[in-house]
C-alpha cells in the first residue's frame, strides 16, 4: 500500500458545526502532515506530527485541531469556521528516521466549504 | 526563509514538443527537492525526487536536474502528450527543518 487516504473528499459544512477530516496511511512513514491550499495558490504548511507528536504549529488558528491517534491516522478537527477557510486540505505523509527525511507523499484531499 | 520561483508560470505547447520547466530557490541547504504534479482540484503526485547530492533523476519521459550550489531545478517532460496537462510545483525540501517549501507552480496546457 503506497497511498495516504483522505476522507471525505468533499465537506460542506455551516459556520457553528463541528466536523473532522481523516487521513490514513499504511507505509509505516512515522511523520505526517496537514496542508491547506487555495484556489490557484502552492499548499501551505499548518501541522507537522513526528512520531505521533506535533512537533510544528504554523501558527494556525484554534479552529483546527489536529490528532494523530496512532502512527497510521491523522485528523484534523474543524470547529466554527469561517467561509475564508474553504479551501482543499491535504495530507502527507513521510518517511523519517533520525537525522534523515525522505520523499512525501500526498492524499487526494478534502474539498471544504464553510458557508 | 525559503523562497521558491517557478518560471513560466504558464506555458501551452502542441503535443509532441518537449518542456522545459524552471525552478529557482533562494535556500541551498535543503536535503531534497521534489517535483510535483497536480490535476484541478486534486492531490498532488510526486514525479520525481532529487536528493541533495545527485545532479539528475530520469523516470520514465521525465528528467529533473539540481544545481543546488546555484539553487536551480528543471524538470525536462519528452515528447508531451495532452495527459500531461496539468500544474507542476517545485519544492525543495529544508535540511534543518525538513520543510516542503512550494513554487507557485506551472501550468501546462499541451495542445491535441
Amino acid at each position: 500500500d503506497t497511498e495516504v487516504t483522505q476522507t471525505p473528499k468533499h465537506l460542506v459544512m455551516g459556520m457553528t458545526n463541528k466536523k473532522s477530516l481523516k487521513c490514513e496511511q499504511h507505509m509505516g512513514h512515522r511523520a505526517m502532515y496537514w496542508y491547506k491550499q487555495k484556489a490557484k495558490k502552492p499548499p501551505e504548511l499548518m501541522f507537522v506530527y513526528s512520531y505521533e507528536k506535533l512537533s510544528i504549529n504554523e501558527s494556525v488558528p484554534s479552529r483546527f485541531s489536529p490528532e494523530c491517534p496512532n502512527s497510521s491516522l491523522l485528523n484534523l478537527h474543524l470547529h466554527a469556521l469561517q467561509p475564508e477557510d474553504s479551501a482543499l486540505y491535504l495530507c502527507a505523509s513521510s518517511q523519517k528516521s533520525p537525522g534523515q527525511v525522505y520523499g512525501y507523499t500526498f492524499g487526494s484531499g478534502t474539498r471544504l466549504t464553510v458557508v | 526563509k525559503q523562497e521558491v520561483t517557478q518560471i513560466p508560470a504558464a506555458l501551452s505547447v502542441p503535443e509532441g514538443e518537449n518542456l522545459v520547466l524552471n525552478c529557482s530557490f533562494t535556500d541551498s541547504a535543503i536535503y531534497n527537492l521534489q517535483w510535483f504534479r497536480q490535476d484541478p482540484g486534486k492531490g498532488l503526485t510526486s514525479l520525481l525526487l532529487i536528493q541533495s547530492s545527485q545532479r539528475e533523476q530520469t523516470s520514465g519521459r521525465l528528467n529533473a536536474s539540481l544545481d543546488k550550489s546555484s539553487g536551480r531545478s528543471t524538470l525536462y517532460i519528452a515528447a508531451s502528450q495532452p495527459g500531461d496537462s496539468a500544474t507542476y510545483l517545485c519544492a525543495p525540501q529544508g535540511s534543518n527543518d525538513y520543510k516542503l517549501s512550494f513554487g507557485a507552480g506551472t501550468t501546462v496546457t499541451v495542445r491535441a
